[in-house]
């Protein structure tokens, strides 16, 4: 057990629709990171937030976005769905800002599936 | 764009037979960090290598980082059923984020 907490586990949506994905990170953690890892596909980084800021930003759609807030909880929201959409999505923490030297420590995962 | 390649992409072994795993990176790293991922599960932290030619060993797992800091292997020796997973390298970009490897895909045959 990480430490970091994801709900829900498992989401089944139409295409069209929108969600969202929530994460806890470890206690103490500032640093929380969104992946997206498609099917025998590899981790593809979306986005970081440090301390309620957005910090870098990789791979993601405009049809997506995230925030993290006072609490240092995390949400993503994946809006006007697409079957190319379904994928797994992690969330992962580190203790500080992330400057490439930090463990990050990674959720079970919300598995998304987009009808 | 700063990209991690891992080969063999998929590697089936006979379990007591070694494994080994590369990390090539496009770039310099000032550190490599490798995560196992079991089927159905999440990345797992492994290990961190920072310096040159760097070694580390956990049991029958051996990390080393390369001379130029670009390239890095992972070797299994006597590979048991609990090794079958998904390795991945990771390096960090900039300063604010890792890139991930590829991956390789471990499965072991009783």
């Amino acid at each position: 057990d990480s430490g970091v907490t994801q709900t829900p586990k498992h989401l089944i949506t139409a295409t069209g629709q929108r969600v969202t994905l929530r994460c806890s990170p470890r206690s103490g953690d500032l640093s929380v990171y969104w992946y997206q890892q498609s099917l025998d596909q590899g981790l593809q980084f979306l986005i970081q937030y440090y301390n309620g800021e957005e910090r870098a930003k990789g791979n993601i759609l405009e049809r997506f976005s995230a925030q993290q807030f006072p609490d240092l909880h995390s949400e993503l929201n994946l809006s006007s769905l697409e079957l190319g959409d379904s994928a797994l999505y992690f969330c992962a923490s580190s203790l500080q800002v992330g400057t490439g030297g930090e463990t990050q420590y990674f959720g079970p995962g919300t598995r998304l599936l987009v009808l | 764009g700063q990209q991690v390649m891992q080969i063999p992409q998929y590697q089936h072994v006979q379990e007591g037979e070694d494994f080994t795993t590369y990390c090539n990176s496009s770039t310099t790293l000032s550190n490599i960090q490798w995560y196992k991922q079991r089927p159905g599960g999440h990345p797992v932290f492994l290990i961190q290598l920072v310096k040159s030619g760097e070694v580390k060993k956990q049991k029958r797992l051996t990390f080393q980082f390369g001379e130029a800091k670009k390239n890095s292997s992972l070797h299994i020796t006597a590979t048991q059923t609990t090794d079958v997973g998904t390795y991945f390298c990771a390096g960090p970009r900039n300063t604010d984020k890792l890139i991930f490897g590829t991956g390789t895909r471990l499965q072991v045959f009783p």
